[in-house]
């Protein structure tokens, strides 16, 4: 049973970055494709992207491409999910999960933009 | 990329009446390789969303047999036969047959 725990909470100001991490524990890292969803304040739940940790391979939503980069540490098992030129707008709780297999999901890292 | 639209956006229901809530797709949702990429996602109030159907009709392990999912092509159905209290939050279609993998808006189900 794959278990994803995110980062906690960040205050950032526009314009800085951010990044997030997942740390995967149980299952197979090897076969895992995470995908990174956000949830604004009051809203539904977006894709922004999957990554193959163990292939260095990404995709990336065409909405967030050049502003996110997906990266992983294969020795700690961590996928990180870096956002930059911060606005307003990315304030949101951010989700890893593994839509594959059983489905898990992180318990989101809300990342607030505020001068 | 394909739309997911969900109906309807508000589902009040009494305690033990049936639940059934639709998510349309704009394209059809069979794969290449002859599977239905099409999950159904719980998220209660606060939580992190929890997926309870996944390849159109799957159940995931510990999600009660009350939830029973439908459809094909472009059209998907989620039913609950008996709602109980925990039932209450909001429903999420998503497609992940297509990329980029597309979310419906959801169905915020509440206790009448």
């Amino acid at each position: 049973q794959v278990q994803l725990v995110q980062s906690g909470a960040e205050v950032k100001k526009p314009g800085s970055s951010v990044k997030v991490s997942c740390k995967v524990s149980g299952g197979s890292f090897s076969s895992l494709t995470i995908t990174w969803v956000r949830q604004a304040p009051g809203q539904g739940l977006e894709c922004m992207g999957r990554s193959v940790p163990i292939l260095d391979a990404s995709n990336y939503v065409r909405k967030f491409q050049g502003r996110i980069t997906f990266s992983a540490d294969k020795s700690t098992r961590t996928a990180f999910m870096e956002v930059t030129s911060l606005t307003y707008e990315d304030t949101a709780v951010y989700y890893c999960a593994s839509l594959g297999g059983d489905g898990a999901w992180g318990q989101g890292t809300l990342v607030t933009v505020s001068a | 990329d394909v739309v997911m639209t969900q109906s309807p956006i508000s589902l009040p229901v009494t305690l033990g009446q049936p639940a059934s809530m639709s998510c349309r797709s704009s394209e059809r949702l069979v794969h290449s390789d002859g599977n239905t990429f099409l999950s159904w996602f719980q998220q209660r109030p606060g939580q992190s969303p929890r997926r309870l159907i996944s390849r159109d009709s799957n159940r995931d392990s510990g999600v009660p047999d009350r939830f029973n999912a439908s459809g094909s092509g472009t059209d998907f159905t989620l039913k609950i036969s008996r709602v109980e209290a925990e039932d209450v939050g909001v429903y999420y279609c998503m497609q992940g047959t297509h990329w980029p993998y597309t979310f419906g808006q959801g169905t915020k189900l509440e206790i009448k």
